[in-house]
């Protein structure tokens, strides 16, 4: 079955780095976007952006270009986020999030698997 | 930008009770909504997918209706296990976004 595993809780400083990890198995990694997924403590869902395990490409919203990179090791079918420059509203949980179609025997079947979540911490 | 506004933004309910929840769309999407479940220190969990596809495992208790710019989500009959919070997404156009979440307890 589908799963996306997430590394650990991060604890940073304000103006440092953060790379979180999304372990994929499962499923054709490089078959099916990859997005990231953000939330803050008692708030709503905010959309970070997409990759394409394939191609490498990626998309960005608005609010994180610049700031934000997304990778990917198809070798270990593991994609990463790094945000840099981290501010104290960066604080969230993070998610990774793949959804897509496949087929068995003939019948089309959707998909919709999210990470277990990676909460990033960022205090002086 | 597409913003989904979603109401109410919490609301109390007791089992048994027939729950609607709404999800406005800011410009047309189609069909290209989706709605989840999402429980304390929980990620999401999809309930309907395209508007009114019920997710494989999902209770029937759940549906999903709309198209365009207004969609609905229904739980027929409240079971206490239907607590937490549900979230619209759009990936009609990016960049995707997502309603405010609606808060659900049980009286």
């Amino acid at each position: 079955q589908v799963q996306l595993e997430q590394s650990g809780a991060e604890v940073k400083k304000p103006g440092a780095s953060v790379k979180v990890s999304c372990k994929a198995s499962g499923y054709s990694f490089t078959s099916y976007d990859l997005n990231w997924v953000r939330q803050a403590p008692g708030q709503g869902l905010e959309w970070m952006g997409w990759m394409n395990p394939y191609s490498g490409n990626t998309g960005y919203a608005e609010q994180f270009q610049g700031r934000v990179t997304f990778t990917s090791d198809n070798a270990i079918t593991t994609a990463y986020m790094e945000l840099n420059n981290l501010r104290s509203d960066d604080t969230a949980m993070y998610y990774c999030a793949v959804r897509g179609w496949y087929m068995v025997r003939g019948v089309n079947y959707y998909f919709d698997n999210w990470g277990q979540g990676t909460l990033v911490t960022v205090s002086a | 930008d597409i913003q989904l506004t979603q109401s109410p933004s919490s609301l109390s309910a007791s089992v048994g009770d027939r729950v609607t929840i709404t999800c406005r769309a800011s410009q047309t999407i189609n069909t290209y909504l989706n709605w989840y479940q999402q429980k304390a220190g929980k990620p999401p969990k999809l309930l309907i997918y395209a508007a009114s596809n019920l997710q494989s495992g999902v209770p029937s208790r759940f549906s999903g209706s709309g198209s365009g710019t207004d969609f609905t989500l229904t739980i027929s009959s409240l079971q206490p296990e239907d607590f937490g919070t549900y979230h619209c997404r759009q990936s009609y156009s990016l960049p995707y976004s997502f309603g405010q979440g609606t808060k659900l307890d049980i009286k």
